[in-house]
C-alpha cells in the first residue's frame, strides 16, 4: 500500500542534541512538508521541497533543517538552536499539480528531557 | 487577519445530533476547499474534498462551500463517538503549493 512512513513514533532530545526525524514516501509524490503541530495552535509549516535537490523555508523554519536528495526522502533535523522543540510533527505529501491535498504520515513526537 | 479562520472549540454535543464545524477564508483566489479529520496523536486524514460553490455530500457528512461569502462548513449528521476528532478546513488556491490549515476544532460527541 503507498503512503508515508515517518520514524520514529516517540523521540527524546537532550538539552543542546540535534535530532533527526525520518519521512518516506511512496506515493510517487513530488512535493513534501514538514509540519509542527502544537496544542491551541494548528499547524505550523517549517519546510517544504517540491522538487528534489530544492527545499523552501516555511513560517517557522528556525531550528531546523532539511534535505532532499531523493524523491522518495524529505528528513527533518531539528538542532539545537531550536529552543522548544517539544512538539508534535508531521510530514505530508502531494502530487505536484492540481488542486490534490495532502496525505500525512502518523507523525513523531518530540519530547526534550 | 489570518487567511483561514476556524473556531478552535472545543465542541461538545450528544450523541445523535448534527454538528456544524465552520471556517472563513479572506483571499477569494481559493478554489479548493478539504475537510481533514484527526484522531489524537495521529496524523491527519482527508474526509471531504470540494472545489465548487455548493454542496457535496458522503454518508453522514456534508462539505458546504459558499465562495460569495467565504465561507465553508462541514455537517456531521447522526454523530457517532467515533467522530470525537479535531477538525481542519484546508484550502488551495490555483497553481498554489501549500494549503492554508484553519486552527483546527476539536469535537467530543458524548455518548
Amino acid at each position: 500500500d503507498g503512503g508515508i512512513t515517518q520514524s520514529p513514533k516517540y523521540l527524546f532530545r537532550k538539552e543542546g542534541q540535534n535530532v533527526t526525524l525520518s519521512c518516506e514516501q511512496n506515493l510517487n509524490h513530488d512535493a513534501m512538508y514538514w509540519y509542527r503541530q502544537d496544542p491551541g495552535q494548528g499547524l505550523r509549516l517549517i519546510y517544504y521541497s517540491q522538487i528534489v535537490n530544492d527545499f523552501q523555508k516555511g513560517d517557522i523554519a528556525e531550528g531546523y533543517s532539511v534535505s532532499r536528495e531523493k524523491k522518495e526522502s524529505f528528513p527533518l533535523t531539528v538542532t539545537s538552536a531550536q529552543k522548544n522543540p517539544t512538539a508534535f510533527y508531521l510530514c505530508a505529501s502531494r502530487t505536484g499539480t492540481g488542486g490534490y491535498g495532502y496525505t500525512f504520515g502518523s507523525g513523531t513526537r518530540l519530547t526534550v528531557v | 487577519q489570518k487567511e483561514v479562520e476556524q473556531d478552535p472549540g472545543p465542541l461538545s454535543v450528544p450523541e445523535g445530533a448534527i454538528v456544524s464545524l465552520n471556517c472563513t477564508y479572506s483571499n477569494s483566489a481559493f478554489q479548493y476547499f478539504m475537510w481533514y479529520r484527526q484522531y489524537s496523536r495521529k496524523g491527519p486524514e482527508l474526509l471531504m474534498y470540494t472545489y465548487s460553490s455548493g454542496n457535496k455530500e458522503d454518508g453522514r457528512f456534508t462539505a458546504q462551500v459558499d465562495k460569495s461569502s467565504k465561507y465553508i462548513s462541514l455537517f456531521i449528521r447522526d454523530s457517532q463517538p467515533s467522530d470525537s476528532a479535531t477538525y481542519l478546513c484546508a484550502i488551495l488556491g490555483q497553481g498554489a503549493q501549500k494549503l492554508v490549515f484553519g486552527q483546527g476544532t476539536r469535537l467530543t460527541i458524548n455518548p
